[in-house]
């Protein structure tokens, strides 16, 4: 069975602060896939990033950064800079390719409430 | 961009009543999910479809739930007999049959508030 884990339940920055996110998650397949999602006051869910168990190489984009370590089995997300529109629930989850077929099945964290302060 | 729609945005319904959500996924995509989120919970999986049959349920999609693709562009979910605790915020997604597993896209989702 596949877990993840979001220990930071809520998270309070002032504007322009750097905040970290994160991830981490369980799973015995050796293919899998991880996701970042944010979920605005609306509440929608939006897609942010995707990453599959071969592809460790860390990534940048604008304010967003994502540091994926499958030695601790974490997938981390840092907003540089943050701003009043970030504040969201932030999910991460997990995708696994079961015998090389998935349905692509998503398992959520307990989400991590942003609040970015002015 | 496509979207992923769903109507309506909020339903009120008795306890006991059916209750029918839609969800139009986008055009060319050929997973279809349906996933619930209790208010201030986390999202949790209900059931996936592919050509045109379930291809994976969880614990929570039991015999009062159903799914349907009844045409070429609409994907449903009922609830035959609804309970209190099936107040939710249900969200459809669907994605792409591309390579790897390519992102699930949600569309807004639908309150379903059981009186």
């Amino acid at each position: 069975a596949q877990k993840v884990t979001q220990a930071q339940t809520e998270i309070s920055v002032v504007e322009k602060e750097d905040v970290t996110l994160d991830c981490v998650y369980e799973t015995r397949d050796t293919t899998y896939y991880l996701f970042w999602y944010k979920q605005p006051p609306s509440g929608e869910l939006v897609f942010l990033i995707r990453r599959n168990s071969f592809d460790e190489q860390n990534e940048i984009s604008g304010r967003y950064s994502w540091n994926f370590q499958k030695s601790t089995s974490s997938f981390n997300f840092t907003i540089t800079a943050s701003q009043v529109v970030d504040s969201a629930v932030y999910f991460c989850a997990l995708s696994v390719m079961s015998g090389g077929t998935s349905y692509g099945k998503l398992t959520f964290g307990q989400g991590t409430i942003l609040t970015v302060h002015p | 961009e496509p979207e992923v729609t769903q109507t309506p945005s909020h339903q009120v319904t008795q306890m006991g009543q059916e209750v029918i959500l839609r969800c139009v996924p986008i055009s060319n995509h050929l997973y279809f999910y349906w996933y619930r989120q209790i208010l201030g919970q986390k999202v949790e999986f209900l059931v996936s479809f592919y050509n045109n049959e379930i291809s994976e349920k969880s614990e929570i999609f039991d015999d009062q739930f159903s799914v349907e693709r009844p045409d070429g562009s609409n994907f449903t979910l009922k609830i035959r007999s609804t309970k209190l605790e099936d107040s939710a915020m249900y969200f459809c997604a669907s994605r792409d049959p591309g390579q790897g597993n390519q992102p699930q896209h949600f569309g807004d989702g639908t309150r379903l508030s059981i009186l």
